[in-house]
C-alpha cells in the first residue's frame, strides 16, 4: 500500500536553530514527491517538486533533498515567520498524479 | 498571480442536508481535484476530473457525492446528504504541468 510517513509530528526551535524534516514514502512508481506549507485553516502552499534522488531545491532558508526512499527539509535559520505545518506527499504514478500525503509536521518557531 | 478560489469558506448544515461546494481553478489548467481533510487527519484524496469526466475516484467518494464542472470557470462537489463524519475541511486542486495548486478550502460543519 503507498504510505508517506512524516517525522517528527511536531517541531519547537529557537529563531536561527537549523534542523530538519523527514518524509519517508513507499509510493509505486512515484512521480514526484511535493512539500507543502500549511498556515492554520488555509490550504496547501506549494514549495517544491522532486522526482529524481540526489535532487535538491532552494528557495530562501528552505532545502529540500531527495533519496529513493526518504525526502528531507532542511530549515537553515528559520524565523517566526517559517511557523506552520509541513506536508509531504507522493505522486501517484497514474495519469491523474493524486497526491498521497503524509500527517505533516507542525513546526513553531520561537523568537 | 492566478489562484484557486473556493466558496464558501465555512459552510454548516444538518445532517442530511445537501451540500454544495464551489471551486474556481486556475484558468488553463485541465486537471480538478477534491480533496478533504478531516480535523488531525492526513489529507485525502476524494476525486480527479479531467476532460469533462471523473478521470479517478477513492473509496471515500461514494454515490453521495457528485462533481460537476457546469461552465468554463467553475467547479463543484455537491454531497447529497450529509452525515457527521462528512465534516471537515474540503480543498479543490488544479494542475497543468506537475504541481497542484490549492485553494483556501471550505470548513463544512455537518450537526
Amino acid at each position: 500500500e503507498d504510505q508517506v510517513t512524516q517525522s517528527p509530528e511536531a517541531l519547537r526551535l529557537q529563531e536561527g536553530e537549523s534542523s530538519s524534516l523527514n518524509c519517508s514514502y513507499t509510493v509505486s512508481g512515484l512521480r514526484g514527491l511535493f512539500w507543502y506549507r500549511q498556515d492554520p485553516g488555509k490550504g496547501p502552499e506549494f514549495l517544491f517538486t522532486l522526482y529524481s534522488a540526489g535532487e535538491e531545491k532552494e528557495k530562501e532558508r528552505l532545502k529540500a533533498t531527495l533519496t529513493k526512499k526518504e525526502s528531507f527539509l532542511h530549515i537553515t535559520a528559520p524565523k517566526p515567520e517559517d511557523s506552520a505545518t509541513y506536508l509531504c506527499a507522493g505522486g501517484d504514478a497514474g495519469n491523474n498524479r493524486k497526491l498521497i500525503w503524509g500527517l505533516g509536521t507542525s513546526l513553531a518557531v520561537n523568537p | 498571480e492566478p489562484e484557486v478560489t473556493q466558496t464558501p469558506s465555512h459552510q454548516v448544515t444538518q445532517m442530511g442536508q445537501e451540500v454544495i461546494l464551489r471551486c474556481v481553478p486556475i484558468s488553463n489548467h485541465l486537471y480538478f481535484y477534491w480533496y478533504r481533510q478531516i480535523l488531525g487527519q492526513k489529507v485525502e484524496f476524494l476525486v480527479s476530473f479531467y476532460n469533462n469526466e471523473i478521470s479517478e475516484k477513492s473509496e471515500i467518494f461514494d454515490d453521495q457525492f457528485s462533481v460537476e464542472r457546469p461552465d468554463g470557470s467553475n467547479f463543484t462537489l455537491k454531497i447529497r446528504s450529509t452525515k457527521l463524519e462528512d465534516s471537515a475541511m474540503y480543498f479543490c486542486a488544479s494542475r497543468a504541468q506537475e504541481t497542484q495548486y490549492f485553494g483556501p478550502g471550505t470548513r463544512l460543519l455537518v450537526l
